[in-house]
């Protein structure tokens, strides 16, 4: 089975930080995805990444970053979190290619800030 | 861009009844996929079902299938029999097949399934 792994179910932080989420996966898969998760406004796509080292844009991508270091590797980054970024975080990968479309996600880190 | 609305925000249903979802669309492509996904309160999001555009005989899965209207820009899911397992959010996506695997969400129907 695929497992995508995110490092904390809950967090909670102080406005001002720098949160990093993290999120592994374990079957090889080439893209990886960041998305946030609201009441009625459904999934939001932050960052995506095809490949190590490459990101591109989503939705939302303002007040995010991530980094791709390992293929098995997705970090959300956020640079200083602010109350507007209490949310539910959901990474996501999926292999890639002609017909391979289904997404895999872990299990969400709900993140406070206070 | 694309968006995906879904207009039932909750839904409640009896054990062994039927539900239908409902879920639309806008979209110019024309090679694409659509999905729904389920999210129970362990939050653990898992593939219901998933529709290819060019195809159009309707998707099923045991108890899940869906009905696809291209031109109408609707995909709905209707659930058979349903479980106290079926008690979740439901969320209706779309995947254009030219852009990689980014999948755009609709808001979500949280259904209850009654005892």
């Amino acid at each position: 089975d695929v497992k995508v792994t995110q490092s904390s179910r809950y967090l909670v932080k102080r406005t001002g930080e720098k949160v990093f989420l993290e999120c592994v996966q374990d079957m090889d898969h080439e893209n990886m995805f960041w998305y946030r998760q609201d009441p009625g406004l459904g999934l939001r796509l932050i960052y995506f990444s095809y490949d190590v080292k490459m990101k591109e844009k989503g939705d939302i991508p303002e007040g995010y970053s991530v980094s791709r270091e390992k293929k098995e590797r997705f970090s959300l980054i956020l640079e200083s979190a602010s109350t507007n970024q209490t949310s539910m975080y959901l990474c996501a990968s999926s292999l890639g290619g002609t017909g391979n479309t289904e997404a895999f996600f872990g299990q969400g880190t709900r993140l406070t800030v206070v | 861009a694309q968006t995906v609305t879904q207009s039932q925000p909750e839904m409640s249903v009896q054990e062994a009844e039927t539900v239908t979802l409902s879920c639309t669309y806008d979209t110019s492509e024309n090679n694409y996929y659509l999905f729904w996904y389920k999210q129970p309160p362990s939050r653990q999001m898992i593939l219901v079902i998933r529709q290819e555009a060019y195809k159009q005989q309707n998707a099923t899965e045991n108890r899940f299938s869906v009905n696809f209207q291209k031109a109408a820009k609707s995909f709905s899911l209707k659930i058979s029999d349903s479980q106290l397992g079926d008690t979740a959010m439901y969320f209706c996506a779309f995947m254009n097949n030219n852009a990689g695997n980014m999948l755009t969400f609709g808001g979500g129907t949280r259904l209850m399934v009654k005892p």
